[in-house]
């Protein structure tokens, strides 16, 4: 078990709507990334937040978005909501200087839009 | 898009057989690492290769890394039903956007 937690674990939603995950880093860990799993998927690169600005984007449209707060904690939020969207939402802490090198992964959020 | 692709797709072996994925990237790395997902569970760290290293061990696992081929293997040896997951391989990118990219991933199954 990593020290890394996400919030809420399960997320029913429509299309249209809006959402907002939550994940808190593990302790001494100062770089949060978001990546996006489909199912029988690998990991997708969302965005990397450092010292709470963006730091670092894949090819995800304007409507995710992402907030890091000085305690390094994070959200990652999604609006209008599409079926696609439909996934495994995973927040993975790392330090600064490892940030490339080892991630730790919460157990993600599955989200599904209906 | 995903960078790596993980061959086979899936795998099944009897427990105490080895268990070898190989991953193949297109650009050039600083390195690859290899991770592992339990079902529906967040990705845990397994073990890194520098570019510039050819063979790593840790415990029973051993990694190769080839990078005029741009591959690399997982090996897994005497394996066990507690093995049973999904693994994956991460490169990070020598130019570009700086963040892991993941392949598609080795669904194993260890038959006890």
């Amino acid at each position: 078990e990593t020290g890394v937690t996400q919030s809420p674990t399960h997320l029913i939603k429509t299309r249209g709507q809006q959402v907002t995950l939550r994940c808190s880093s593990q302790s001494g860990h100062n770089t949060v990334s978001w990546y996006q799993q489909a199912l029988g998927q690998g990991p997708q690169f969302i965005f990397q937040y450092y010292r709470e600005e963006e730091n670092g984007r894949g090819n995800f449209p304007p409507r995710f978005s992402g907030l890091q707060f000085p305690n390094y904690s994070s959200e990652l939020n999604v609006n209008a909501l599409e079926l696609d969207d439909s996934a495994l939402y995973l927040c993975a802490s790392s330090s600064r200087t490892e940030a490339n090198e080892k991630l730790f992964f919460g157990s993600g959020t599955q989200l599904s839009v209906l | 898009s995903q960078q790596g692709e993980e061959d086979p797709q899936a795998l099944s072996i009897q427990e105490g057989e080895n268990a070898t994925m190989n991953c193949s990237y297109k650009t050039s790395i600083n390195n690859l690492q290899w991770y592992r997902q339990n079902s529906g569970r967040g990705l845990v760290h397994l073990i890194l290769i520098r570019s510039n290293e050819r063979e790593k061990h840790s415990g029973r696992l051993r990694v190769t890394l080839d990078t005029s081929k741009k591959s690399s293997s997982l090996l897994i040896t005497a394996s066990r039903a507690a093995d049973t997951a999904s693994y994956f391989c991460a490169t990070d990118p020598l130019t570009g956007r700086r963040a892991l990219t993941f392949g598609s991933g080795t669904r194993l199954q260890v038959q006890p």
